[in-house]
């Protein structure tokens, strides 16, 4: 069974860089893509970004600037850097593998993409 | 647009069957997944693709969709389905992950 798991520093201070790993233990790391998400408290899901096994990364438009995901294949590894952190960056930030895909039903194309793997989740508190 | 809108808050009385939807313009052409989520844990996908559920999903729980909104189905809900539950897909172009604002579901 494909589990995740994550570590990262949970206290920095505005301005610094925010950085997690996720390892994936007992699967395949190709054929997926490689996601970071995060919730403030209180809040909803924030999707952050991906990485597939090529290293092809996609991101949120509204954290592009700050984020860079890279992979280590020969670990099964995928990394997160967000750069200038502040107090709206403090959440639960959760690593998560993907799985999209396209078919037909009845004559009519349909696409699909879930996340059926999640790590436990790493509290980031941004604080001066 | 990119978005995925759900209604904040929903309730149901126990045993009773209750419906949870998601409102995009990428549903037009995802099938939308669905994630509960209960207080301090991880989400946990129950629904994806056409109407699938992953192992250990109880079948009461099931998904639909028509046109720009999908729906997730709880027939005869339980008290451990009270919970947050979150709807996901790409977007339209298929080059980003959005999610649903999250459905806090009471059960009464």
């Amino acid at each position: 069974q494909v589990q995740l798991q994550q570590w990262g520093a949970g206290l920095l201070k505005p301005s610094e860089t925010l950085s997690l790993t996720c390892a994936v233990y007992g699967g395949s790391f190709s054929g997926y893509y490689w996601s970071w998400i995060r919730q403030p408290p209180g809040k909803g899901l924030e999707w952050i970004g991906e990485i597939n096994h090529s290293g092809s990364t996609s991101y949120n438009p509204s954290l592009k600037s700050r984020v860079t995901i890279s992979v280590d294949t020969s670990k099964n590894q995928f990394s997160l850097k967000l750069s200038s952190v502040t107090a709206a960056d403090t959440a639960v930030y959760y690593c998560a593998r993907g799985k999209g895909g396209s078919g037909s039903y009845r004559g009519v194309y349909y696409y699909y993409y879930y996340m059926d793997v999640w790590g436990k989740g790493t509290t980031f508190t941004v604080s001066s | 647009s990119s978005e995925l809108t759900q209604d904040p808050a929903v309730s149901v009385a126990l045993g009773q069957t209750v419906r949870i939807t998601c409102q995009g313009d990428s549903l037009r052409s995802y099938y939308a997944s669905w994630y509960q989520q209960k207080p301090g844990q991880a989400p946990v996908l129950v629904i994806y693709g056409k109407n699938n559920r992953p192992s250990g999903i109880p079948d009461r729980f099931s998904g639909s969709s028509s046109g720009y909104t999908a729906s997730l189905t709880i027939t005869g809900a339980q008290a451990e389905d009270e919970a947050d539950y979150y709807c996901n897909s790409r977007d339209s172009g298929g080059n980003h992950v959005v999610f649903g604002g999250g459905t806090k579901l009471t059960v009464l």
